[in-house]
């Protein structure tokens, strides 16, 4: 299966920084790259997502960039605001079977 | 408004008892999923289904059932041969088949604990 690995596990930053979390995968034929927002007691909630078609997508604060050269997708939020806190996880291919680990973001006021 | 609802929210089992938990959705979506999650952990899959009255095994299907008789329902039973099972359960779905690229939906998970 997909071997999928998301960096960091962890990230701390003040309000109004920015902050990145990278995912890296292994199967080439992985066309759908998602990004998904867990709250605490919560299932996840997508946030962004984006085809292999495309480079960069946007929407407001948040942004995607992939890299399908190199297999790895980002996630950029900009202007960090404390509800930003949350657990974000990755999950690329069509099939999203696969989870990256998570990454526990908190935004400090 | 449409959604995914697992019930119930907090679930305790005992020794030897098999227990059942509820996923149903109204969005029309084909396919349904069932993830375990551990404290710090991502999400492992346990069972999809893409149609009704089918549905296959994911990569920690053992001591887990499911049926799929309706396409709004998918539930899981958690057998007395799983040993582990205190974890957060997430059912999901979404539209289209395996490979569709498409979002999967979450519900708000079962958090299962032994007695």
């Amino acid at each position: 299966g997909e071997n999928v690995e998301q960096h960091p596990s962890t990230l701390s930053v003040q309000e109004g920084d920015s902050a990145v979390i990278k995912c890296t995968y292994s199967d080439s034929a992985s066309n759908y790259f998602p990004w998904y927002k867990q709250e605490l007691g919560k299932g996840p909630q997508l946030i962004i997502d984006i085809r292999s078609n495309v480079g960069e997508k946007k929407d407001q604060r948040i942004a995607v960039t992939l890299n399908k050269t190199a297999k790895h997708f980002s996630l950029h939020i900009t202007e960090t605001q404390p509800e930003d806190s949350a657990v974000y996880f990755c999950a690329p291919g069509g099939n999203q079977f696969y989870f990256g680990t998570g990454t526990s973001l908190t935004v400090i006021p | 408004d449409g959604g995914i609802t697992q019930s119930p929210k907090y679930l305790f089992r005992k020794e030897g008892q098999n227990v059942t938990l509820s996923c149903e959705q109204n969005l029309n979506h084909d396919a349904m999923y069932w993830y375990r999650q551990d404290p710090g952990q991502g999400l492992r899959l346990i069972y999809y289904s893409q149609i009704v009255n089918d549905f296959q095994k994911g990569d920690i299907a053992e001591g887990y059932s499911v049926s799929r008789e309706k396409k709004e329902s998918f539930p899981l039973t958690v057998t007395s041969a799983q040993k582990n099972p205190t974890a957060f359960y997430l059912c999901a779905s979404s539209m289209g088949a395996r490979g569709s690229n498409q979002p999967q939906h979450f519900g708000d998970g079962t958090r299962l604990s032994i007695l």
